[in-house]
């Protein structure tokens, strides 16, 4: 099966702050998407992104599937950025295989 | 409407216990996951039922039965546990599942399940 590296594996950040999150994959993904959980455990679905760059207010993916890396961008980061984010993907069959997750404090 | 609910949202049971986790959708998704997740760890794919029909079964062993009694809802009935079941159990859907994988997941909340 495929396997998912991210990082970094924490970040500590200054509200306000930028960030940028990498997740690499081992083979080609079909589906792609990047996770946020909050502290209560909650999975909150950021993007859906096999390729290409997407937007959502503070936040921005971009995956290029033929380097088989996605990143997100975290801009001005808030004290409910919080949590732990995975990215996750497949590459063809019905298994979905998450990263470890990168987790993320932002300090007030 | 991207809203899957799951009840209950907290659990206690002994290891001799039967007891049942519910899972509901009504996006008209065809295809639902069950995951585990322990404490700071990813969530770990357990059964996938594609169309009602059982289509992934992650080697789970069978104290774990899952059941799928409608493309709304998802059961996963529990039954002699162990301590080392403890864990967050998430529930999740999409549109379908096809050549390419599935699409967009969309997560529950999850239920905390504690054995004792």
């Amino acid at each position: 099966g495929i396997q998912v590296e991210q990082s970094p594996p924490d970040l500590i950040l200054q509200e306000g702050a930028n960030s940028t999150l990498r997740c690499n994959f081992s083979d080609s993904v079909n589906n792609l998407q990047w996770f946020h959980q909050n502290p209560w455990g909650q999975l909150i679905n950021l993007f859906y992104i096999p390729s290409g760059t997407k937007q959502n207010g503070r936040l921005s993916a971009t995956t290029v599937a033929t380097e088989r890396y996605s990143l997100l961008y975290i801009s001005s980061s808030q004290t409910t950025d919080s949590g732990v984010y995975f990215c996750a993907g497949n590459t063809g069959g019905f298994k979905t295989i998450f990263g470890a997750g990168t987790r993320l404090f932002v300090k007030a | 409407d991207t809203e899957v609910t799951q009840t209950p949202k907290h659990l206690v049971m002994g290891m001799t216990n039967k007891k049942s986790l519910k899972c509901e959708q009504h996006m008209g998704h065809r295809a639902m996951y069950w995951y585990k997740q322990k404490a700071k760890k990813p969530p770990e794919l357990m059964f996938v039922y594609s169309y009602e029909k059982l289509s992934i079964n992650e080697s789970v062993p069978s104290r774990f039965s899952p059941e799928c009694p409608n493309s709304s809802l998802l059961n996963l009935h529990l039954h002699a546990l162990q301590p080392e079941d403890s864990a967050l159990y998430l529930c999740a859907s999409s549109r379908r599942l096809d050549v390419a994988g599935q699409e967009t997941q969309y997560f529950g909340p999850g239920t905390r399940l504690l054995v004792l």
